[in-house]
């Protein structure tokens, strides 16, 4: 079946990047767009950038543009996410979301999350 | 920016109807989608391009547009609808191309 498998908890002092993974199975892995999305505590989804998988394009939210990198590894079907100059604003559940390519259909799987805390 | 404005909260008892609209200047060009967030739980789509519904998702919920509005319907609701309810779509310049909406906290009474 197909799955989103993300990496584990991450905990970061200000200033520092955290790189979080997003991996694949289950379907054709350049068929489909991958979205990132985070989620401060008790606050709304936010949607932080979005990798074309079959070409490697990227588009990132004028918040987080220059701070956020959106990667991926077609061999191990696995998408990266690399936010830099952590805050504590930064603490959050990121998750990554795939969307088939060229259709606007939406986020219809989504990974586990992934709990980044950034504390000194 | 863009905003997609929700109502804060909506309580709904069991077996009635829930309606959970979403307000944005671009939703008339402008497709819509509903996820449906439990806590602690990864968001799931119940509604896509405004009134698509997804396999596996109970014929219960519902989608529609009106103007510069959205709605989701549930109707029948159960205890397990309970929920945070979100919609996403986009502006109508390309400036913002992804965009949640406030959201919705779904109360079963």
């Amino acid at each position: 079946q197909v799955q989103l498998v993300q990496s584990g908890a991450e905990v970061k002092k200000p200033g520092a990047s955290v790189k979080v993974s997003c991996k694949t199975s289950g379907y054709t892995f350049t068929t489909y767009s991958m979205h990132w999305v985070c989620q401060a505590p008790g606050q709304r989804l936010e949607w932080m950038g979005w990798i074309n998988a079959a070409n490697g394009k990227t588009k990132y939210s004028e918040k987080f543009q220059g701070r956020v990198t959106i990667t991926r590894d077609t061999s191990a079907s696995t998408v990266y996410m690399e936010l830099s100059s952590l805050t504590s604003e930064d603490t959050a559940v990121y998750y990554c979301a795939r969307e088939r390519l060229w259709t606007n259909n939406g986020m219809d799987v989504w990974g586990q999350g992934t709990t980044v805390t950034v504390s000194s | 920016s863009y905003e997609l404005t929700q109502p804060p909260s909506v309580s709904v008892s069991p077996g009635q109807t829930a309606r959970i609209t979403c307000s944005g200047d671009a939703l008339p060009k402008q497709y819509a989608h509903w996820y449906q967030q439990k806590p602690g739980q990864a968001p799931v789509v119940v509604i896509y391009k405004d009134s698509e519904r997804p396999s596996g998702i109970p014929e219960r919920f519902s989608g529609s547009r009106s103007g510069t509005t959205v709605t989701l319907t549930i109707s029948g609701v159960q205890a397990e609808d309970e929920a945070d309810y979100y919609c996403q779509s986009a502006d109508s310049s390309g400036t913002y191309p992804y965009v949640f909406g406030t959201g919705t906290k779904v109360t079963v009474l």
